[in-house]
């Protein structure tokens, strides 16, 4: 089975805080997302990474950057954390492929609720 | 620039009581549409992938239809503990960035009764 894990599931920081978000996947997935999940908005996409040291930009990248120094891990950084960054962020993972089961598909995390004060 | 609409926004249903929800999607070439299910407070949990109009997958009470502008997801005889938010979501035919991205509807929130 996936598993795509992350590092809390709730989190509490001050304005202007640095916060890392942490997501790591054990199936040697090469792409990974970031979402933000909000009441009546939907899922986001904030920012995908189709290898290490690859990044793109999604929807929604203000104020958020991300790293990815290895396969199976990927941060999401709020460099300094708002109230409207308020929010359930989300990880994904998904393999690449031309053909077979359930290619493409992105399996997620738990999530982390994270509120800013 | 694609689009997915799901309904109805809300569904309550009597256990046992079968029913349909609907995903209507634009795209610039569907590579795949995906179904999850969400409980409150938890990621998505994904159920089926469909590639192709005609395509159908199943999954105990749960049956999942594709057509080129919708699809559907059946729930036949459902119990309670079906109780979630089903998110609907698509992946254009890749080019530029597009690489992998998935963009959701706003889901449809069922609820099953006893």
């Amino acid at each position: 089975d996936v598993k795509v894990t992350q590092s809390s599931r709730y989190l509490v920081k001050r304005t202007g805080e640095k916060v890392f978000l942490e997501c790591v996947q054990d199936m040697d997935h090469e792409n990974m997302f970031w979402y933000r999940q909000d009441p009546g908005l939907g899922l986001r996409l904030i920012y995908f990474s189709y290898d290490v040291k690859m990044k793109e930009k999604g929807d929604i990248p203000e104020g958020y950057s991300v790293s990815r120094e290895k396969k199976e891990r990927f941060s999401l950084i709020l460099e300094s954390a708002s109230t409207n960054q308020t929010s359930m962020y989300l990880c994904a993972s998904s393999v690449t492929g031309t053909s077979g089961l359930n290619t493409d598909t992105q399996y997620f995390g738990p999530g982390t609720r994270l509120t800013v004060l | 620039e694609d689009q997915v609409t799901q309904s109805p926004e809300a569904l309550r249903l009597q256990e046992g009581e079968s029913s349909s929800l609907n995903c209507s999607y634009t795209v610039s070439g569907l590579r795949g549409l995906f179904w999850y299910r969400q409980d409150p407070g938890k990621g998505p949990e994904f159920l089926f992938t469909l590639y192709s109009a005609g395509e159908e997958k199943e999954k105990e009470r749960l049956k999942a239809t594709l057509t080129k502008k919708e699809s559907f997801l059946h729930i036949t005889a459902p119990k309670p503990e079906d109780s979630a938010t089903y998110l609907c979501a698509v992946q254009a035919s890749w080019g530029g960035t597009s690489y992998g991205k998935l963009t959701f509807g706003q889901g449809t929130i069922l609820t099953v009764h006893p």
